[in-house]
Parts: structure tokens; sequence; C-alpha cells
């Protein structure tokens, strides 16, 4: 079964950097993913895909502040120069033939 | 720029029915496969349903199979939800959101580009 994993939460300060990992079941390594970000009170949006071997697409208007990458069965969302507006919960995304998995969501706090 | 507006949410009493609707703008809605996303309150991201560009494949997750139909209408560029015997578990925030995939005729989900507001529906007696 295809199933992502996310930690609950993440913290970092203000201007540093961060990694979020969305984890890959056993078995599904190869699976590109989709970032998408959600700022409270907001619908999601759209962050980037990135593929098994590490190469990212990103949304329009997504600063490069945000990129992605990729390891073995984990992918990585890199947020550097972080901002107030950054603090969101961020999901990541997997899909098959006929349907869609969602990770849990990290929850992002800007300190 | 791409927009995308849900419709038809409120308060429903658990075994009624609602429709929902998603008014498309801003891109070549009839080329692109569609979905509908939902997040019950304080919870995370839920997939419920997709639709081929063309109306005539479409897939479900396993809690909605059997009494939720995905539909759209490209004459009006509007996605449907109809949601029959709704539950307490079905109160969430539902999203419309684009699929990346253009000309997909298998309507196959892959990610999302775009994605709606949200309308609440809430389901309770």
């Amino acid at each position: 079964q295809l199933v992502l994993t996310q930690s609950p939460s993440a913290s970092a300060s203000l201007g540093a950097s961060v990694k979020l990992t969305c984890t890959l079941s056993t078995g599904h390594s190869n699976y590109a993913i989709a970032w998408h970000q959600q700022q409270p009170e907001r619908g999601p949006r759209y962050l980037m895909k990135v593929n098994n071997d590490g190469s990212h697409s990103k949304g329009d208007g997504i600063p490069d502040r945000f990129s992605g990458s990729s390891f073995g069965a984990e992918r990585y969302l890199t947020i550097s120069s972080l901002q107030s507006e950054d603090e969101a919960d961020y999901y990541c995304q997997t899909w098959g033939t006929g349907f869609v998995v969602f990770g849990g969501g990290t929850k992002l706090t800007v300190l | 720029q791409v927009q995308l507006v849900e419709s038809g949410g409120g308060v429903v009493q658990p075994g009624r029915s609602l429709r929902l609707s998603c008014a498309a703008s801003g891109f070549t809605f009839s080329t692109y496969g569609m979905h509908w996303v939902r997040q019950a309150p304080g919870k995370g991201l839920e997939w419920v349903a997709v639709i081929s560009y063309v109306g005539n494949n479409y897939y479900y997750a396993d809690s909605v199979k059997g009494r939720f139909t995905i539909s759209r209408d490209n004459s009006k560029n509007t996605l449907y939800l109809e949601m029959n015997s709704l539950r307490a578990e079905d109160t969430a925030v539902y999203y419309c959101a684009k699929d990346e995939r253009e000309n997909d005729y298998t309507g196959y989900p892959h990610y999302f580009d775009q994605w709606g507001q949200g309308t609440l529906v809430t389901v309770s007696s």
C-alpha cells in the first residue's frame, strides 16, 4: 500500500532554512510527489513537483527560496530565508492509477 | 489568471443530499481533468474524486464510492459533486482542484496545480 509519511511539526527561525521530508512507503521509491502549502484559513497552493531523480518543477510565482530534492524514498522541500508568511501546513501528495494519496502534513512554525 | 470558485456548501441533515459546484475560469476547462478534495475540521487533506476532461472516466475514494458522483459541464466551465446519503464524517471543507495533465482521456489522477478556496459542508441533525 502506497503511504506518504511526514513529521507532524517542524520549526525554524526567521531568515533561516528548513528542510521538510516526505517518505514513500517500501516498494514505492520511484514515485514522484507534489508539495502543497496551506496557510492558515486558506485553501492549499501548489508549490512544486519533485521527481525521483531530484528534478523539480515549480508552480507559477513560487519564489526561488523554495526548492525540491530527492534521495531514495525521501522527497524534500527546502525553504531558505524563512519569512513569517511561510508559517503554514505543508502536504506532500502522490498518485497512481485511479487514486491519490496525501501525507499527513507538516505544520511549520517560524520562530 | 486561473480561478476556481466553489459553492453549494451548507448545513445538511444526515442521510440527505447536497450538490456542490465549482466555476472555473482562466484556462481551457474542457481539456483538463478535475478533482474534489476535502478537509475535515482540524485534519489533513483527503482526495475525494477525479473526472477526465471529457467526463467519461472517473475515480473515487473508497470512503465516498457509491454515495458521491462527480460530473462536469464543459459548456458551462463547471464541475459538480453530487453527495447523497451524507454522514457526519463527511463534514469538511470541499475544494475543487485542477489536474496538471492536459488531454488525458484515461482520467487517471496526477497532481493538482490549481486549487479553489473551498466550501464548507456540515452534516448535522
